[in-house]
């Protein structure tokens, strides 16, 4: 069965750069979550789109911002990269049954991010 | 502020024997997950509960959900070395609220 793709799997990044992450969700799921993982940490949810329209707003720093495309993938993009933004970044995607309800959430094999 | 919080943090046990993991939350849910992560990697979703269901099982894996303790367990029967890994649970609230909250995982390690 299809799974999450995401992109690249591996950046190394200086202080200051800026990041793109990308993701593609499983076929026909209409929402797209980030997540962050940091070392030895849980994952904590940044952002949501759903059918392209934001949708929910987590712990998300100013200098991230994201959105999802007509084709329904996502991109991450992360800018003034500080080292603690070094982490996993996952993306997951999941079907809305209707308002309120959604099925399982299934994420991709992650990015991991490297700022040095 | 941490949703949920798995009990116990670590467990280690010897390989063939089960093994229970609780986790408690604070708020309403809609739904509760269950995830395996191997060390650095990917989110392997195991089990999802909802809550108007009290157990669900899956293979090895059975869950439960109390709400009115707001509390899961997984209990993993006959482990095996390859169930050496990190469980987390994460919560759905439902509503307009689309992230999971994880809690912080109970890491399990199955003797050979």
């Amino acid at each position: 069965a299809a799974g999450v793709i995401q992109s690249p799997r591996h950046l190394i990044k200086e202080k200051r750069e800026t990041a793109t992450l990308k993701c593609y969700p499983i076929p026909r799921h209409d929402t797209v979550y980030w997540y962050q993982q940091g070392p030895g940490q849980d994952p904590q949810f940044l952002i949501s789109f759903y059918e392209k329209m934001q949708s929910d707003k987590g712990s998300i720093p100013d200098r991230f911002s994201a959105q999802q495309f007509s084709d329904y993938h996502s991109e991450l993009n992360m800018s003034s990269l500080e080292l603690g933004d070094s982490a996993l970044y996952f993306c997951a995607s999941s079907f809305r049954l209707a308002w309120g309800y959604k099925d399982e959430q299934f994420f991709g094999p992650g990015t991991r991010l490297t700022v040095l | 502020s941490q949703q949920g919080e798995e009990d116990p943090q670590a467990l280690s046990i010897q390989e063939g024997e089960n093994a229970t993991m609780n986790c408690s939350y604070k708020t309403s849910i809609n739904n509760l997950q269950w995830y395996r992560q191997n060390s650095g990697r990917g989110l392997v979703h195991l089990i999802l509960i909802r809550s108007n269901e009290r157990e669900k099982h899956s293979g090895r894996l059975r869950v439960t959900l109390d709400t009115s303790k707001k509390s899961s367990s997984l209990l993993i029967t006959a482990s095996r070395a390859a169930d050496t890994a990190s469980y987390f649970c994460a919560t759905d609230a439902g509503g307009g609220a689309d992230g999971l909250t994880f809690g912080k995982g109970t890491h399990l390690i199955i003797q050979p």
